[in-house]
């Protein structure tokens, strides 16, 4: 089945920053790929998503990125603010079939 | 339009003990998954329902077991209970129709399930 690794498991950075966090799957048959904002005590929730048939998407301070050659995929947050302060997930799937397997999570930490 | 929807928010059983929790779709969607999410494992995937009918599983013992109903709700149960049962369930609900943007998953807030 998919396998799904997630780097790093922590990050902090200083507010006004940029964070990377990033994704390796195993299954070339992955072709949906979205990321999740946990908050404390929270829902996760998504904040962006990917279909392999693009290879960036932009929605404000947050992008990702899609290397489905090299099966890697990156959430890219700008100008970071202490509410961004979350952890993030990767997940990926196969389009029309509801199994998201996620990665461990990401644990970022925007200082003011 | 009204949020995925889970009851009970918090449970406390023992072991051997049985549980039921129940998640109510976005109103449209007919596909529910369910997710067991704890600090050691993350978010595992558990099952899903679709129009009624289990669609996949994940790799859990069948003591975990769900259905799905004509409304699209859905619960799990889990039977003779063990400690590391205790988790945050999560089920999330989505169109499921494999159509471009149907397959977005919206998260609802979860079970607490504590097994002592």
């Amino acid at each position: 089945g998919e396998n799904v690794e997630q780097h790093p498991s922590t990050l902090s950075v200083q507010e006004g920053d940029s964070a990377v966090i990033k994704c390796t799957y195993s299954d070339s048959a992955s072709n949906y790929f979205p990321w999740y904002k946990q908050e404390l005590g929270k829902r996760p929730q998504l904040i962006i998503d990917i279909r392999s048939n693009v290879g960036e998407k932009k929605d404000q301070r947050i992008a990702v990125t899609l290397n489905k050659t090299a099966k890697h995929f990156s959430l890219h947050i700008t100008e970071t603010q202490p509410e961004d302060s979350a952890v993030y997930f990767c997940a990926a799937s196969i389009r029309g079939y509801s199994t998201l397997t996620f990665g461990k999570g990401t644990m970022l930490l925007v200082s003011p | 339009k009204a949020g995925v929807t889970q009851t009970p928010r918090y449970l406390i059983k023992t072991r051997g003990q049985q549980v039921t929790l129940s998640c109510s779709p976005i109103s449209g969607h007919r596909s529910v998954s369910w997710y067991q999410q704890t600090p050691g494992q993350g978010l595992q995937f558990l099952f899903e329902y679709f129009s009624e009918t289990q669609r996949n599983k994940g790799n859990f013992p069948g003591r975990f077991s769900g259905r799905q109903f004509s409304n699209s709700r859905s619960e799990m149960n889990v039977s003779t209970l063990e400690l590391g049962d205790s988790a945050l369930y999560l089920c999330a609900s989505s169109f499921g129709q494999g159509a471009p943007n149907t397959d977005t998953q919206y998260f609802g807030p979860g079970t607490r399930l504590t097994v002592l």
